[in-house]
């Protein structure tokens, strides 16, 4: 059964970068595509990017295309997000999730980490 | 960008109802369109992909239908347990997008 743990909270301050990670067990690592999605308080749900284990190939929304990058450490199964500039309505729950065989509807998802962004 | 557009947004109904939630794209998606369920504090969990094919585990008074801009989710009689959000998603062409959501409430 695929789990997929998430690093902890973090406040950080306006213009600062967040780094939030995302360990993947129990499955075969490179076969699959890991997804971001982020819920600010109160808010519905947001796709923020994607990237192929396989290819390393990414995607992301333009409203954080080049704040934004997605990255993979596959000796430890490890997917990253990292954001940069931050502003305060980045303040949200942001999510991982693993798609289905190539099909980006996801059933796994990890815990999600509060990024709170602050002055 | 495909524009997912749920209704209601809240919807207030009693244990044992039957409800029907709508999903609207502004394209045709094919059938390449998931519902999720969500509780406060929780990760979304898929109840349907595909449109129509309910996740493995998921009780089957829950439903899908429909293809091309329009799908209901429907759930035949209201758990406690189902008082939650629901949310439409479509995977048919980056960039992937939600519906708002729809809050199910105890009437």
């Amino acid at each position: 059964q695929v789990q997929l743990v998430q690093s902890g909270a973090e406040v950080k301050k306006p213009g600062a970068s967040v780094k939030v990670s995302c360990k993947a067990s129990g499955d075969t690592f490179t076969n699959y595509g890991f997804t971001w999605v982020r819920q600010a308080p109160g808010q519905g749900l947001e796709w923020m990017g994607w990237i192929s284990v396989y290819s390393g190939n990414t995607k992301y929304t333009q409203r954080v295309q080049g704040r934004v990058a997605l990255t993979i450490d596959r000796p430890t199964t490890t997917v990253h997000l990292e954001l940069r500039s931050l502003r305060s309505d980045d303040t949200a729950i942001y999510y991982c999730a693993r798609d289905r065989g190539g099909y980006n509807f996801w059933s796994t998802w990890g815990q999600g980490t509060l990024v709170t962004v602050s002055s | 960008d495909i524009q997912m557009t749920q209704s209601p947004s809240t919807l207030s109904a009693s244990v044992g109802d039957r409800v029907t939630i709508t999903c609207r794209a502004s394209q045709s998606i094919n059938n390449w369109l998931a519902w999720y369920q969500q509780k406060p504090g929780k990760a979304p969990k898929l109840l349907i992909y595909k449109a129509s094919t309910l996740e493995t585990g998921v009780p089957s008074r829950f439903s899908g239908s429909g293809s091309g801009t329009e799908f209901t989710l429907t759930i035949s009689s209201l758990q406690p347990d189902d008082f939650a959000t629901y949310y439409c998603q479509q995977y048919d062409e980056f960039l992937y997008t939600f519906g708002q959501g729809t809050k199910l409430e105890i009437k």
